[in-house]
């Protein structure tokens, strides 16, 4: 069974707009993270943004924040003000507690930012 | 400074033949771990070693063998290189396996003719 799953192989944004990349997970222990990362066209993968499971709070960073839903399984990653610089690949991953470390990723959505 | 770094950037070979990738942390972090990204640009976690003890090994052909031989280095070596072995291979670092955030490396890029 697919733990992560981002149902949005590609979206398109406006620059300056918001946009929400979508990312469901499946997992069993009660203890776990969420996490988000880019990857511009150069290749490298940027951490982006973290959420723990019992984290009360959404997780923010900067233009970035997380709407994490725990009943729903979701964290989407919201991007606010988009930049050009934006246009890139996204993953969301998972980490559970309990597997020493292993990041477990979704299939990815390629953003593109337009002007 | 780099904080992961990895050599070769790219890596052009042909098949049957043996090659390593070398991979070094200067942040002192205990944990480290190799990914492989696919052509879908999907990546998968393949190894992890927590102060050069192996603590993850998923289900990889054994013609792949990491070496750790101190905490700041993982080495990745394929033996008898196949055309599916093309990939990007990702090296990461994690203060412990309880660290929540991993540092990726620049990654490398295998192509197998």
């Amino acid at each position: 069974a697919q733990k992560i799953t981002q149902t949005q192989p590609g979206m398109f944004v406006q620059e300056k707009e918001a946009v929400t990349l979508d990312c469901t997970y499946d997992t069993s222990d009660p203890s776990y993270g969420l996490f988000w990362y880019k990857q511009p066209s150069s290749g490298e993968m940027i951490f982006l943004i973290y959420q723990g499971s019992y984290d009360q709070q959404n997780a923010t960073e900067g233009r970035y924040s997380l709407n994490f839903q725990k009943a729903r399984k979701s964290a989407n990653l919201v991007i606010s003000a988009s930049q050009l610089g934006d246009s890139a690949m996204y993953f969301c991953a998972m980490e559970e507690h309990n597997q020493g470390g292993k990041l477990i990723f979704g299939q990815g959505t390629e953003l593109s930012v337009k002007p | 400074d780099t904080a992961v770094s990895q050599t070769p950037k790219y890596l052009v070979t042909q098949m049957g033949n043996d090659k390593s990738i070398k991979c070094e942390q200067n942040l002192g972090h205990d944990t480290m771990y190799w990914y492989k990204q696919d052509s879908k640009k999907f990546l998968k976690i393949m190894f992890s070693y927590n102060n050069k003890e192996l603590i993850i090994n998923e289900t990889v052909p054994n013609r792949f063998s990491p070496k750790s031989p101190d905490k700041a280095h993982l080495n990745l070596h394929i033996n008898s290189l196949e055309l599916g072995d093309s990939a990007v291979y990702f090296c990461a670092s994690s203060q412990d396996r309880a660290s929540y955030e991993q540092y990726f490396g620049p990654g490398t890029r295998l192509t197998v003719t």
